[in-house]
């Protein structure tokens, strides 16, 4: 079946703009995160939802930063102000969480969008 | 601070040779998880680790526990050139998303 897709692939974008990127789950996967990775370094955890909800924003960087989702599907990750230091791959994944303490499910991974803030 | 520390950051090997990945963590765990990610995609998901496993075996891959030293090994055997990628750990310390901590990754590369 369909993977976890995320668009755009890349963007390239002005210092200042604001940038929208989404996420579209695989089907019937209730938890959605997102990560951001910087050139060589890990996953930088920024936000997850159980459903539409998001119990925990605090991974967020700053309030430049917002991301929603609507009937538990699709999930938008939206940077105002770009600066160049929000240069990175955003990751977008999805599990089949059943419960908020159901842990043992792995993460399914788009391929990210390449966002380049010049 | 990090969770999830790979050693070595890089590893070089030929291929056929087996290939040892070593990942260390620093609070107790609910589970360990090993993911590759190619150049260029997202991460895919390997194999997962209880804290009450020690060793578990999927494919080529062999993944080790140990709760008391907080360290986790992934050992890929008979390497290919399409093992090429790299690979991170994520500990799993907490109920939700925010308990799942990835390291900086290991970069191996096998050479033909």
């Amino acid at each position: 079946g369909a993977g976890v897709s995320q668009s755009p692939s890349n963007k390239v974008t002005e210092k200042g703009k604001d940038v929208e990127l989404r996420c579209d789950p695989i089907s019937g996967h209730t938890a959605l995160y997102w990560y951001r990775q910087s050139l060589g370094q890990g996953l930088e955890f920024l936000i997850y939802f159980q459903g539409n909800s998001a119990p925990d924003k605090s991974g967020l960087p700053s309030d430049r930063f917002s991301a929603e989702r609507t009937g538990g599907s699709v999930s938008t990750l939206t940077i105002q102000r770009t600066q160049q230091e929000d240069s990175a791959v955003y990751l977008c994944a999805s599990s089949l969480m059943l419960t908020y303490r159901d842990n043992n499910s792995p993460l399914h991974f788009g391929n990210g969008t390449r966002l380049t803030v010049t | 601070s990090q969770q999830g520390e790979e050693d070595p950051q890089a590893l070089s090997i030929q291929e056929g040779e087996n290939a040892t990945m070593n990942c260390s963590y620093k609070t107790s765990i609910n589970n360990l998880q090993w993911y590759r990610q190619n150049s260029g995609r997202g991460l895919v998901h390997l194999i997962l680790i209880r804290s009450n496993e020690r060793e578990k075996h999927s494919g080529r891959l062999r993944v080790t526990l140990d709760t008391s030293k907080k360290s986790s090994s992934l050992l890929i055997t008979a390497s290919r050139a399409a093992d090429t990628a790299s690979y991170f750990c994520a500990s799993h310390s907490g109920g939700g998303a925010d308990g799942l901590t990835f390291g900086k990754g290991t970069h191996l590369i096998i050479q033909p």
